[in-house]
């Protein structure tokens, strides 16, 4: 099993609250990843960072911001919640093997649902 | 348009039996494709990853085939337990990016059923 951590698994907040979803990884990884998942949909890729104060935004825009101070720490915080927020957003990370070829280790998961 | 495509969207299947899932893929240059498990509320855990040059591999009850000349792979599960009920996902890594950048499908809803 590996070890990602993601807090809190659920949150329910109301609208324009400031939230920020914890994730957190002990296998020394440089790459983390930021993954946001709806029911029955295929993830998509909102953020990423290579390494210690390196941030990208993925392939799905979301208005939402990631820090990473420190390489075991990957935070995603939302300034002001909506309810279009509402959704599963999922941790990664991964360290290089080969070009491509690295292994993708998730958290758990953080189920949000904005009222 | 780097595209991955499952079927079938769901399974039902009796404890026991076995099962084959499909997974066809247009991204291109292909680096790799994986296969996770995701239980429901849980992060995907990963099954197989294959390479180019791989066209099958096998993790227990699970065996992954790979075809990079059609663009197809298939997970086939063996002698079915009620514990692999869950969603099973294809992605596709390519190798146009230092990201290795990773092409999710919806996933394959299977549940098995005593």
């Amino acid at each position: 099993e590996a070890d990602i951590y993601q807090t809190p698994r659920y949150l329910v907040i109301g609208t324009g609250k400031k939230i920020t979803l914890e994730c957190s990884q002990t296998m020394g990884h440089d790459k983390m990843y930021w993954y946001q998942q709806d029911p029955g949909m295929e993830l998509h890729l909102i953020h990423y960072s290579y390494g210690v104060n390196s941030t990208e935004k993925g392939d799905l825009s979301s208005e939402s911001t990631v820090s990473r101070i420190r390489t075991e720490h990957f935070p995603l915080t939302l300034e002001s919640a909506r309810p279009s927020h509402t959704s599963q957003y999922l941790c990664a990370s991964s360290e290089s093997v080969r070009q491509g070829a690295y292994e993708q280790y998730f958290g758990p998961g953080t189920r949000l649902t904005v009222t | 348009k780097n595209q991955v495509e499952q079927s079938p969207q769901s399974l039902i299947i009796l404890e026991g039996k076995n099962c084959t899932l499909q997974c066809n893929y247009t991204v291109s240059p292909f680096s790799n494709l994986r296969w996770y498990k995701q239980d429901t509320g849980r992060g995907p855990v990963s099954l197989t990853i294959m390479t180019f040059s791989e066209n099958t591999k096998s993790n227990g009850r699970y065996t992954a085939t790979l075809d990079a000349d059609t663009k197809q792979s298939s997970l086939h599960i063996t002698a079915s337990q009620l514990s692999d009920s869950a969603s099973y996902i294809c992605v596709v890594s390519d190798r146009g990016s230092t990201l290795g950048r990773l092409y999710f499908g919806r996933g394959t809803q299977l549940t098995v059923w005593p």
